[in-house]
């Protein structure tokens, strides 16, 4: 049984692209939630996931940052126009219910804006 | 405001020593708390957890935490450390209502040295 997956583990973009980051749920797990490490910080929340709905995206900027966890496939945290503020990384866990008991990480993503 | 705080932002021990990483928590965060550590360019591993019952849980590598609701406290114990316990340790909180996100501190470098 495979762990939580993301990829890619490092990606590296420049100012004014889009970065796109996957995290594939544990087998089983429905529920999806994103958060980011900014360096010399801790993770922060920001956007739950279950198939197809977004349920809460209270930390997601305001601009640029999407996410989705579509019927069939990873979920996709989407980053348009990316600055150097946006560098970090970003990981996803999953759960097979709702909250953070059931919670598994990945790896993360580590997102570089050069 | 929910908030976690981890008070001190790096501790260095010597190999067998015991050491104490600390965690208080705002009365605002539910009392789900965790510790979670994270190894050089590598995802959050759960340690251990607080949901309910015993005030002290414990990990199968010898560290334990104690839940201190008088003093909304969480702190990381273990009696003796090795080298291989150098690594970054969160504290987090599950957040009271809502989709129980997880509120963070900012993380505490243990450094063990020979």
């Amino acid at each position: 049984n495979a762990g939580v997956m993301q990829n890619p583990r490092h990606l590296v973009r420049r100012r004014g692209q889009e970065a796109r980051l996957r995290c594939s749920p544990m087998k089983g797990h429905s529920h999806v939630y994103w958060y980011r490490q900014l360096p010399e910080e801790g993770l922060k929340f920001m956007v739950y996931l279950q198939k197809e709905n977004i349920i809460d995206e209270s930390g997601m900027p305001k601009e640029r940052f999407s996410a989705e966890f579509p019927k069939e496939g990873p979920s996709i945290l989407r980053i348009q126009q990316v600055v150097r503020g946006d560098s970090a990384a970003y990981f996803c866990a999953s759960s097979p219910l709702e909250g953070a008991i059931g919670y598994t990480f990945g790896s993360g993503t580590r997102l570089t804006v050069v | 405001a929910q908030s976690v705080t981890q008070l001190d932002s790096q501790v260095p021990v010597f190999e067998e020593a015991p050491v104490e990483l600390r965690c208080n928590y705002s009365s605002s965060v539910s009392v789900y708390l965790f510790w979670y550590v994270q190894y050089p360019n590598q995802g959050l591993q759960l340690l251990l957890k607080y949901l309910s019952g015993s005030t002290l849980v414990e990990s199968i590598n010898g560290f334990e935490a104690e839940f201190n609701k008088s003093q909304t406290s969480f702190h990381l114990r273990k009696p003796s450390v090795h080298i291989s316990d150098t690594a970054e340790y969160f504290c987090a909180g599950g957040t009271q209502g809502g989709s129980e996100k997880l509120v963070f501190g900012k993380g505490t470098k243990l450094t063990v040295n020979p």
